[in-house]
């Protein structure tokens, strides 16, 4: 049923090491998202795109980087990870609805489930 | 600023009863409200939105919300509660003007047989 695709699902990595989470959605979505949630916790967006060559920072101080070069492909990366990088990562899409300025409800992906030790 | 204040960190329900969850939200201008239900290991799901029009508005799984504007509130329901409800609930707003969702803290429900 997912439109919206993340991998891995799980990753566990030493201290140090680059890593890259894939963010794939098939519907089209100009936008999309990157939150941090801790299990059970509340929402935190780190990084956001409204279109290809366009991202910016979130609400939340992050360490890692993203790009959007094409429309379905929202990379998150972590030059070094470290364990306080320790966390599910969701990405999101949605598309602004036509003829307004509002944008559709997201649609999620099934998570990343970081963890650095 | 936009928030959104979900005041239960935990509701417990027995199965067949009828269920809340709160949400009150602070937003400049017009709110676009939204609830969203997480499962374990899941990213979260859609459920309903309130944009404009009726204050009640209803969504999938049986759920429904009430807009009520001068409380400032969007709390979510649903007249008989299923053990499969059991999950977390976000609420979020937004404003015509803003640019991002803004997210509560999460409310975990727990359905009890």
């Amino acid at each position: 049923e997912a439109d919206i695709y993340q991998t891995p699902r799980y990753l566990v990595i030493g201290t140090g090491k680059k890593i890259t989470l894939e963010c794939s959605q098939t519907m089209g979505h100009d936008k999309m998202y990157w939150y941090q949630q801790d299990p059970g916790m509340e929402l935190h967006l780190i990084h956001y795109s409204y279109g290809v060559n366009s991202t910016e920072k979130g609400d939340l101080s992050s360490e890692s980087t993203v790009s959007r070069i094409r429309t379905e492909h929202f990379p998150l990366t972590l030059e070094s990870a470290r364990p306080s990088h320790t966390s599910q990562y969701l990405c999101a899409s949605s598309e602004t609805l036509s003829g307004t300025r509002k944008n559709s409800p997201l649609h999620f992906g099934n998570g990343t489930r970081l963890t650095v030790t | 600023a936009q928030s959104v204040a979900q005041p239960e960190d935990q509701v417990n329900v027995a199965e067949g009863n009828p269920l809340t969850v709160k949400c009150t939200y602070s937003v400049s201008g017009n709110p676009y409200l939204f609830w969203y239900v997480q499962y374990p290991n899941r990213g979260l799901q859609f459920l309903l939105k309130y944009i404009t029009g009726d204050n009640l508005v209803k969504g999938s799984y049986g759920f429904e919300a009430e807009f009520n504007k001068s409380q400032t509130s969007f709390h979510l329901k649903k007249p008989s509660a299923l053990v499969s409800d059991s999950a977390l609930y976000f609420c979020a707003v937004s404003s015509g003007s803003a640019r991002q969702l803004t997210f509560g803290s999460g409310t975990q429900l727990t359905v009890l047989p």
